[in-house]
């Protein structure tokens, strides 16, 4: 199978500007996950979609949102870039029953503000 | 909520020596716990998890965890360190049946020839 796949890898935005980045989960699984990797907060959750319903979110402003579609694919959105919001943003995706679940990680996509 | 932190950001092993990788687990119900490896600019790869059924996990490129419930432990060992174990680590966990896991902070491994 067909690992998770993100788009774009890299990205390089100005200050106030908005992003959407895209992923598409391994085939058959319905729940995508996304976090955000930065070295001085390490990795943090965002939110969970399952079956295009958001079934948690992490502690983050609402300029982040996401959505997933019939497909299971996944994207998230951030407007009004910040120079804060420079991080790896990684997509996992897992079939969606239980914490017992894999999440199975794509490369990321590395966002710079400028 | 649940929460992991791993003891040392740095450590450093000569090769052919043992990787002792230390994570301590906070959580009010019974956890799941995983060890995930990053290499440079790429994303998480699972090395081995827990889910109640054994308390020693064996997990890819010769790495294993054992889970210690009275330490709150899941401390992940490498017998002999590869060159190739050079990367970061990370523990997590996901309890509560919230759909998300919770990170350390990672330990960087550095691998001496």
């Amino acid at each position: 199978k067909a690992g998770v796949t993100q788009t774009p890898r890299y990205l390089i935005k100005t200050r106030g500007q908005q992003v959407t980045l895209s992923c598409s989960p391994i085939s058959g699984h319905r729940s995508v996950s996304w976090y955000q990797q930065t070295p001085g907060q390490g990795l943090q959750f965002l939110f969970e979609y399952f079956s295009e319903t958001q079934r948690n979110k992490g502690n983050f402003p609402g300029r982040f949102s996401g959505r997933q579609f019939s497909n299971s694919r996944s994207e998230m959105n951030v407007s009004t870039l910040e120079l804060g919001d420079s991080a790896l943003y990684l997509c996992a995706s897992s079939p969606g029953q239980g914490n017992r679940e894999t999440q199975y990680f794509g490369p990321g996509t590395r966002l710079l503000v400028l | 909520a649940q929460s992991v932190t791993q003891l040392g950001s740095h450590v450093s092993v000569s090769e052919g020596a043992l990787v002792l990788l230390r994570c301590n687990y906070s959580s009010s119900v019974p956890p799941y716990l995983f060890w995930y490896v990053q290499y440079p600019n790429q994303g998480l790869q699972l090395l081995l998890k827990y889910t109640s059924a054994a308390t020693l996990v064996k997990g890819i490129n010769g790495f294993e965890a054992e889970f210690k419930k009275s330490e709150t432990s899941f401390h992940l060992t490498k017998p002999s360190a590869h060159m190739s174990d050079a990367a970061e680590y990370f523990c997590a966990v996901s309890a509560g049946g919230d759909y998300k896991l919770s990170f350390g902070a990672g330990t960087t491994v550095t691998v001496r020839a």
